[in-house]
């Protein structure tokens, strides 16, 4: 069965700074995806980045950047030069491709609570 | 706009009430979940439809009762809840059920039974 792993409760940045939030994974499957939400106060759950486990080159989006560590089996996150609305939960989550034990179950980690100081 | 809505908001229910969720996705998505967000811990999945077929139900009690009329709408009927139950429901789509697509939340409803 997968499994996500994020150690950091809680992380502290200050404004545009950059800061990296921690993810494990645990899977036997060859073929998976991993992917970045933002949960805001509201509790709406945002989209922010997405990593193949084939791909080569880590991801990139904007101010958003994955650091693919395959051998590792982690994905952290980093964002650069923090911004005040940068404040909420991040979620780390993994899907396994077609054929996989999970196919088709999105799984989260814990979460982290990111708080951007000015 | 995130091209999936959920209705209502906010609700509280009492134990004997029945109440229903509404997820209504406009993105063109096959596949719809089901999650649930409480407190302290991390989203755990419920219902995954598949072209309007249930293909995962993650042991959930009876009382939650799922609906897929079409591939656009999903539905979370509630029924006889308890206070555990409370949390935030969070329906999502995705246009496939495979490892590269990423799943689009709606915000929430935020459910609080007494």
């Amino acid at each position: 069965a997968q499994k996500i792993t994020q150690t950091q409760p809680g992380m502290f940045v200050q404004e545009k700074e950059a800061v990296t939030l921690d993810c494990t994974y645990d899977t036997s499957d060859q073929s998976y995806g991993l992917f970045w939400y933002k949960q805001p106060s509201s509790g709406e759950m945002i989209f922010l980045i997405y990593q193949g486990s084939y791909d080569e080159q880590n991801a990139t989006e904007g101010r958003y950047s994955l650091n693919f560590q395959k051998a590792r089996k982690s994905a952290n996150l980093v964002i650069s030069a923090s911004q005040l609305g940068d404040s909420a939960m991040y979620f780390c989550a993994m899907r396994e491709g077609y054929g996989g034990t999970s196919y088709g179950k999105l799984t989260f980690g814990q979460g982290t609570i990111l708080t951007v100081h000015p | 706009e995130t091209g999936v809505t959920q209705t209502p908001r906010h609700l509280v229910m009492g134990m004997t009430n029945k109440k229903s969720l509404k997820c209504e996705q406009h993105l063109g998505h096959n596949a719809m979940y089901w999650y649930k967000q409480s407190a302290k811990k991390p989203l755990e999945l419920m219902f995954v439809y598949n072209f309007k077929e249930q293909t995962e139900n993650n042991s959930v009690p009876s009382r939650f009762s799922p609906e897929c009329p079409n591939s656009s709408h999903l539905f979370l009927h509630l029924h006889t809840l308890q206070p555990e139950d409370s949390a935030l429901y969070l329906c999502a789509s995705s246009s496939k059920l495979g490892g590269f697509t990423e799943a689009f939340f709606g915000q929430g409803t935020r459910l609080t039974v007494v």
